[in-house]
């Protein structure tokens, strides 16, 4: 299986900073990279897919980046509604693996 | 609009089965894989699964080889979910959840269902 490490596990950051997690792969998986954001009590709702492609509807401040083993989400200029738990999914091959998410909370 | 609704909340036996429903509609349903994802509570997200609604074929995270089944009523559009030999590591938030390209390959998510939390308790 391919594991999945995201750091930080947790980051306390401001309104209008600039946040960065980082995902890193147990082997190469290209840029067959989603992320995800999750707030409590709800379905987690998708952001970025191969890598570095916007979903639609998702706000432009948020970008990702990278491929073979390593790679970033980034928050640039952090807004109230995105305070959440986000999460790294690796979606080139089966058993698909999640990474162990990071919260980002109000400092 | 896509929507993916679920059934309620279940309290489980730990020996028991559950089944789960996910009735999909704003899309045909037979074009787009759907796949179930758990968490428990407080913890990381866990993939289960994926069937084809068009084909019925399954394909399970090997966790759940054997306990796990997958089907499909695509009269009323509707993939059901049961996990069977509850124990109490099973108490979690159920998803069933599409993938947004039809024909397969892109194995992430755009549209979720609400959630099914499955309690197993003695």
């Amino acid at each position: 299986d391919i594991q999945m490490a995201q750091s930080p596990s947790s980051v306390s950051a401001s309104v209008g900073d600039r946040v960065t997690i980082t995902c890193r792969a147990s082997q190469d998986i290209s840029n067959w990279l989603a992320w995800y954001q999750q707030k409590p009590g709800t379905a987690p709702r998708l952001l970025i897919f191969a890598a570095s492609s916007l979903q639609s509807g998702v706000p432009s401040r948020f970008s990702g980046s990278g491929s073979g083993t390593e790679f970033t989400l980034t928050i640039s200029g952090l807004q109230p509604e995105d305070f959440a738990t986000y999460y790294c999914q690796q979606t080139n091959n089966f058993p698909l693996t999640f990474g162990g998410g990071t919260k980002v909370d109000i400092k | 609009q896509v929507q993916l609704v679920q059934s309620g909340a279940e309290v489980k036996k730990p020996g028991a089965s559950v089944k789960v429903s996910c009735k999909a509609s704003g899309y045909t349903f037979t074009n787009y894989e759907i796949h179930w994802v758990r968490q428990a509570t407080g913890r990381g997200l866990e993939w289960m699964g994926w069937m084809s609604p068009n084909s019925g074929h399954t394909d399970f995270a090997q966790n759940f080889q054997g306990r796990v089944t997958m089907t499909r009523d695509t009269s009323t559009s509707t993939v059901y979910m049961e996990l069977s030999s509850l124990r109490s590591e099973d108490t979690a938030v159920y998803y069933c959840t599409r993938v947004p390209c039809s024909g397969g390959g892109c194995d992430f998510w755009d549209y979720w269902g609400q959630g099914t939390l499955v309690t197993v308790s003695p």
